[in-house]
């Protein structure tokens, strides 16, 4: 158990659903992200969230929409996503602050399926 | 050049040998170094952070950091089939401010 919590594990979505992912951290950490890991392919940031404000959208489509409350939840909205949306979303937090503020703990995964 | 570069592999060794894992980089900037292991349909587990070079050890790994040639990695010894995985280099720095990850290796440790 890393303290990253993300629910659900497994979507399966039509390209014209509205659905949400989550993301609970008990770290105590301040900064919180989404990720998109492809097959075959590294990391993709999508956004960055530091003491509940957004500070790095990587140019993610407008049919991905997060949301971050507090410092410790982390939601990603989605709506008329594409097949090519397939794929682990990962979240991940880190503490923000101090010397390893960057060095971030990640949540197993929600595998998405888009059809 | 990309900024952050690894051999995708795959690797295959038999259990018990030493394994190396390597990445090499671009940026100067650079100070802090990581070794993720993620399993297969799992998220990234961080398995060692290591500050600026030198070496760290911890258990079967060693992670060793080379800033003058900027090449960083991670060395197992006593492999087993459970090391099995694909393992993310990642770096980042204080005026960067971000952290880039590696595209991964895979390793497979044959029994």
């Amino acid at each position: 158990e890393t303290g990253v919590t993300q629910t659900p594990r497994h979507l399966v979505m039509g390209m014209t659903n509205k659905k949400s992912l989550k993301c609970e951290q008990h770290l105590g950490h301040n900064a919180m992200y989404w990720y998109k890991q492809s097959a075959k392919k590294p990391l993709e940031l999508m956004f960055v969230y530091n003491f509940k404000e957004q500070t790095e959208n990587n140019s993610v489509p407008s049919r991905f929409s997060p949301e971050c409350p507090n410092s410790s939840h982390l939601f990603l909205h989605l709506h008329t996503l594409q097949p090519e949306d397939s794929a682990l979303y990962l979240c991940a937090s880190s503490p923000g602050l101090g010397e390893a503020k960057n060095i971030q703990y990640f949540g197993a995964g929600t595998r998405l399926s888009v059809l | 050049q990309k900024e952050v570069e690894q051999d995708p592999g795959p690797l295959s060794v038999p259990e018990g040998a030493i394994v190396s894992l390597n990445c090499t980089y671009s940026n100067s900037a650079f100070q802090y170094f990581m070794w993720y292991r993620q399993y297969s349909r799992k998220g990234p587990e961080l398995l060692m952070y290591t500050y600026s070079s030198g070496n760290k050890e911890d258990g079967r790994f060693t992670a060793q950091v080379d800033k003058s040639s900027k090449y960083i990695s991670l060395f197992i010894r006593d492999s087993q089939p459970s090391d099995s995985a694909t393992y993310l280099c990642a770096m980042e720095g204080t005026s960067y401010d971000k952290v880039i990850f590696g595209p991964g290796t895979s390793l497979s440790v044959i029994p």
